[in-house]
């Protein structure tokens, strides 16, 4: 069973560019949520997405955006990146709407805005 | 929206059982506690979940009181592998729009 994957593992982006996260979900896993790390903090919740849908988000503003396709694979897309925005990308993926709290994390995006 | 409150770090010694606690004061009834542990340059691993009493598995335990403001996950034994961050998530509601807040995190030292 292949665990959830994300692409790329680094990148380096200038403020004001745009830039696109992936995600793919472990296999048979129909939910996806996004998480940013700033270094030596915990998760913040971004969004959720249940069968591409939006289905929770957290306090972030308009310009992190994200998708979830029909194979369930999703990204995460921010416009006009702040140096703040440097942090780790967590993807998580979940089995079915009865065991969200099992979520299984991908290893990370390391974006860097410089 | 749960706010959540854990210690900053604890020490502990091979083979001595830990004990973590998260505080939720404001937790939502249909909110579930979720327990991660986190290495570092590594996504969280999910070790437990619960909604209210006991539950326990192979690796861990839960305890939730009846009020549920508060949350410990028990290791027992620990070993020097399980030196790492430990979270408590609270949210993942089964049904509706979905509001998820993880602790501040406990960063676990376990020494020989």
């Amino acid at each position: 069973e292949t665990g959830v994957t994300q692409s790329p593992t680094h990148l380096i982006k200038t403020r004001g560019q745009q830039v696109t996260l992936r995600c793919s979900s472990q296999s048979g896993h129909n939910t996806v949520s996004w998480y940013q790390q700033a270094l030596g903090q915990g998760p913040q919740f971004i969004f959720q997405y249940y069968r591409e849908e939006e289905n929770g988000r957290g306090n972030f503003p308009p310009r992190f955006s994200g998708l979830q396709f029909p194979n369930y694979s999703s990204e995460l897309n921010v416009n006009a990146l702040e140096l703040d925005d440097s942090a780790l990308y967590l993807c998580a993926s979940s089995p079915s709407s009865e065991r969200l709290y099992e979520q299984y994390f991908g290893p990370g995006t390391r974006l860097t805005v410089t | 929206l749960a706010k959540t409150t854990q210690p900053i770090s604890m020490d502990s010694y091979e083979g001595q059982e830990v004990n973590i606690t998260c505080s939720h004061n404001n937790i939502a009834t249909n909110d579930y506690i979720t327990w991660y542990q986190q290495f570092p340059s590594q996504g969280p691993r999910f070790i437990i979940q619960g909604y209210k009493t006991k539950v326990t598995n192979e690796v861990a335990s839960l305890f939730i009181p009846a009020d549920r403001k508060s949350s410990t996950l028990s290791l027992p034994r620990v070993s020097l592998s399980d030196t790492a961050v430990y979270y408590c998530l609270v949210g993942l509601m089964n049904t509706g729009f979905q509001k998820l807040v993880f602790g501040t995190g406990t960063r676990l030292l376990v020494s020989p």
